[in-house]
């Protein structure tokens, strides 16, 4: 029963390097977030997916892409990595329907830091 | 732009005394409406969820919320707060009904509980 995973845990990147974040979900659910979470910002939403092979824009989405080939993975990436984009990741899945809601269960968290 | 607000960014509380916490979003369709609770190193908890019917809605660990549509408001309150409640709040707006799949989260209330 694993859940939403997020790998990896931790990471140290040089400004100009590029990373991917991998989540992951074995809750057959439609939607997944992708959020960043600095101090005193709260959750911003970088981008979003409704479903396979959907992605959108969230509220900070400049300086990330997304990839949703599978429903069950939804990936971050960081083509050019930024000192501003030093932050904890939290990845998050959910599902929405006509008669059943669920809340958003979330991964652990990645820490990145770029120097 | 749509926003949610949270207007204690820090509350510090004895143990027993009564604790709300205000969130307030700017949205003038269907909401559902969430608070999640960060405990120290750990990933986001939901703590309670309003989708429809009965406003005031209970949720887990004594905590309540009620919303309160012509305010805009869903603020959380419990009568009587425990060292253990000291965490991160965050208010989440998930913006329209059905599948839209948006979610918004306010800038977080940091509660300290002194024992």
């Amino acid at each position: 029963n694993a859940g939403v995973t997020q790998t990896p845990k931790f990471r140290v990147l040089k400004t100009g390097q590029s990373m991917t974040l991998l989540c992951a979900q074995d809750m057959n659910h439609e939607y997944m977030y992708w959020y960043r979470q600095d101090p005193g910002m709260g959750l911003r939403l970088i981008h979003y997916s409704v479903g396979e092979g959907t992605t959108a824009k969230g509220e900070v989405p400049d300086g990330y892409n997304v990839s949703r080939l599978k429903k069950q993975n939804f990936l971050l990436g960081l083509e050019s990595a930024a000192p501003s984009q030093t932050s904890v990741y939290f990845c998050a899945s959910s599902y929405w329907g006509s008669s059943y809601n669920s809340p958003l269960h979330f991964g652990n968290g990645t820490r990145l830091t770029v120097t | 732009a749509q926003s949610v607000s949270q207007h204690n960014h820090h509350v510090i509380l004895s143990e027993a005394a009564s604790l709300e916490l205000g969130c307030n979003y700017s949205y003038g369709g269907t909401v559902n409406l969430f608070w999640y609770v960060q405990y120290p190193g750990q990933h986001l908890q939901l703590l309670l969820k309003y989708f429809s019917g009965d406003p005031l809605v209970k949720g887990i660990k004594g905590f309540e919320a009620e919303f309160i549509k012509s305010k805009f408001s869903f603020n959380l309150r419990k009568p009587s707060v425990q060292w253990s409640d000291t965490a991160e709040y965050f208010c989440a707006v998930k913006l329209g009904s059905g599948n839209t799949g948006k979610l918004i989260f306010g800038q977080g209330t940091t509660l300290q509980v002194k024992p």
